[in-house]
């Protein structure tokens, strides 16, 4: 079975504060993705990649930044965290090309900004 | 980014019924998927979609590709406890890029 884990179900940071979210998912997936869960809003894309080292803005990247140093991990980074970006992340991976439509989701990641 | 608007928003139906959802968008899409989402963890895949006209079905549930490939719809027959959950549909525009994903209907079955 495919896994994607995220690395913490509940994180509580202060204003300023800079924040890592880690994924890794264990099925040798080229393509990873971070979304947002906003209640009415849905999921929206933050940033996607598609090869180690590669990564290309989604919808939404402002305040984020991500690293991808290896194939199965994709970090997101709040630089300086703000009280709107209190929300639920949810990361995501899949394989490429026709098969790419399958995205795996990790359990989330719920992040509250004080 | 696209916009897919969702409906309904939530729905609370007894149980054994039957539930009907629908994601339509401005963009013809070449794929749609559906999801859903258990209390506390990430979405699951529960039906793809293809074609045009495209109609498939995983147990109770049956999902529609609409033939003007601007929506989708998907149905629930005899809902139990466990259907519980938020479902979410997701369309693409080619393959290749990336998914949008709808508003999500939020569901309760009431025993």
């Amino acid at each position: 079975d495919v896994k994607v884990t995220q690395s913490s179900r509940y994180l509580v940071k202060r204003t300023g504060e800079k924040v890592f979210l880690e994924c890794v998912q264990d099925m040798d997936h080229e393509n990873m993705f971070w979304y947002r869960q906003d209640p009415g809003l849905g999921l929206r894309l933050i940033y996607f990649s598609y090869d180690v080292k590669m990564k290309e803005k989604g919808d939404i990247p402002e305040g984020y930044s991500v690293s991808r140093e290896k194939k199965e991990r994709f970090s997101l980074i709040l630089e300086s965290a703000s009280t709107n970006q209190t929300s639920m992340y949810l990361c995501a991976s899949s394989l490429r090309g026709r098969a790419s439509n399958i995205q795996y989701f990790g359990a989330g990641t719920r992040l509250s900004v004080l | 980014g696209q916009q897919l608007n969702q409906s309904p928003q939530s729905m609370f139906i007894q149980e054994g019924e039957d539930v009907s959802m629908n994601c339509t968008s401005s963009s013809i899409f070449n794929t749609w998927l559906w999801y859903k989402q258990d209390p506390g963890e990430g979405p699951v895949l529960l039906i793809a979609l293809y074609k045009a006209g495209e109609l498939t079905s995983n147990g109770r549930l049956t999902a529609q590709f609409g033939i003007t490939r601007k929506d989708s719809f998907l149905n629930i027959s005899a809902s139990i406890p466990s259907d519980v959950g938020i479902y979410f549909c997701a369309g693409q525009i080619s393959t290749g890029n990336q998914f949008y994903f709808g508003t999500g209907t939020s569901l309760t079955v009431i025993p």
